[in-house]
């Protein structure tokens, strides 16, 4: 059975600084793996996808790698604004066949304080 | 601005009803997902639909459970009887897939606050 673990559950840090936030997982076979953000009473955002043959995915100010023999994918932002406070999910989509397995990371809660 | 709408935005009943979630897709999507979010077990993937036809429902309770497409333009999630467990945030989304599932961004609405007492 996959898991899928986010490091840290929670992040506070200063605007301008740039952050890693961290998803693991326990099985490598993976489809791809996806980052989300969601805020308070939302649903979920769509940020980055990465394919399992991709090492790194980005978008303006966020990057997303991953490492499938080590079971590892970051998050990285560049220049943290208030309004990246959000919390940010991982999902690793596994196929099997015709069906596919979609397990989240619990994730991270991130404060930007101005 | 396209969005996902799901209604209601917030339900409270008791145990033993029936409760209905509505979700209107996107315009033009033709893949929707249903989800469950809840502190415990984090966010599930319940089931989704491809064209209007069911293509994995085995995240979903089936014995109380159920989840159909009556037309593009709306799904539906039934929950019958309802339990206290079954209390969490149920999210819909919806995307265009050109070849495979997941291969491509989902856009979710807000959600349905289900409680029951």
């Amino acid at each position: 059975k996959q898991e899928v673990t986010q490091i840290p559950a929670a992040l506070s840090v200063p605007e301008g600084e740039n952050l890693v936030l961290n998803c693991s997982f326990t099985d490598s076979a993976i489809y791809n793996l996806q980052w989300f953000r969601q805020d308070p009473g939302k649903g979920l955002t769509s940020l980055l996808l990465i394919q399992s043959s991709q090492r790194e995915q980005t978008s303006g100010r966020l990057n997303a790698s991953l490492d499938k023999s080590s079971g590892r994918s970051t998050l990285y932002i560049a220049a943290s604004q208030p309004g990246d406070s959000a919390t940010y999910l991982c999902a690793v989509i596994r196929s099997g066949g015709s069906n596919y397995k979609l397990t989240f990371g619990k994730g991270t809660l991130l404060t930007v304080n101005p | 601005d396209a969005r996902v709408t799901q209604t209601p935005r917030h339900k409270v009943t008791e145990m033993g009803q029936e409760v209905t979630m509505r979700c209107q897709p996107i315009l033009g999507h033709n893949t929707v997902f249903w989800y469950r979010q809840t502190m415990m077990q984090g966010l599930e993937l319940l089931a989704y639909f491809r064209n209007r036809a069911p293509l994995d429902d085995s995240g979903m309770p089936k014995d109380r459970f159920s989840a159909e497409m009556p037309d593009a333009t709306l799904a539906t999630l039934k929950i019958q009887p309802s339990e206290p467990r079954d209390s969490a945030v149920y999210f819909c989304a919806s995307g265009l897939v050109m070849w495979t599932v997941f291969n491509q961004p989902q856009h979710f609405g807000d959600g349905t606050r289900l409680s029951i007492l």
